[in-house]
């Protein structure tokens, strides 16, 4: 099946610096990818939605301005958290898609545990 | 409003039991209906899917949902469990027009006894 990876797999930072969370999809080009949250013992959270080439769509409550996402090529989906704080501390997850369309399978990457100081 | 629900967060069977995971959805039309599977240190996986059809549907790993639009439930099935099987079970449904939509119900925890 189709690989999608994620570097780091976790990362501890200070408060007030930014980190940057790659995702890859390793044997497939991913038009569409998209960007989980999961907080401990509780279910994903869809974030946002990017389209290789434009702009991410994010989700209500989302803020765009501290979850930069960058689709720059159909292999590779960027994720930084600019400014972080303690309470962005949480478990990321990517998964890419041939395309937007519900019949294409997601395929996930194995998630990135960030934890701010 | 949209939702997924799992009602049991936490089961525990034997080894070699059989094992049935509840899922509820609640949604305007019949949305597209999902079960992934999450292992520590591990991507989720896609168990099976069901776009239409027979409501029956089959999946990787020996497991099976079976949908009921009358009972707007998408409860997922395995006739004997291996201890390989413990893992977090997700729900999840999209809607038919996009996936950017995707909701996750809040998991079910699985622990096998040897």
């Amino acid at each position: 099946g189709a690989v999608v990876s994620q570097h780091p797999s976790w990362v501890i930072c200070k408060s007030g610096t930014s980190v940057k969370i790659e995702c890859r999809s390793l044997d497939f080009q991913a038009t569409t990818m998209f960007w989980y949250r999961q907080f401990p013992k509780q279910s994903l959270m869809l974030m946002a939605t990017s389209n290789e080439g434009s702009k991410a769509t994010y989700e209500q409550g989302v803020e765009k301005d501290k979850f930069l996402i960058n689709h720059a090529s159909l292999t590779l989906s960027t994720l930084t958290v600019t400014s972080a704080h303690p309470e962005d501390s949480s478990f990321y997850i990517c998964s890419a898609s041939i395309s937007a369309e519900p019949t294409d399978t997601q395929y996930f990457g194995p998630g990135t545990r960030l934890t701010v100081l | 409003a949209q939702s997924v629900t799992q009602p049991d967060i936490h089961i525990t069977v034997s080894e070699g039991a059989s094992l049935e995971l509840r899922c509820n959805y609640s949604y305007g039309a019949t949305p597209y209906l999902f079960w992934y599977v999450q292992s520590p240190g591990q991507g989720l996986q896609l168990l099976l899917k069901y776009f239409s059809g027979d409501t029956l549907v089959q999946g990787i790993k020996g497991f099976e949902a079976e949908f009921k639009r009358s009972q707007s439930s998408f409860n997922l099935r395995k006739p004997s469990v291996h201890w390989s099987d413990a893992a977090e079970y997700f729900c999840a449904v999209a809607p038919k027009t996009s996936y950017d939509k995707v909701i996750f119900g809040p998991g079910t925890s699985l622990s096998v006894i040897p």
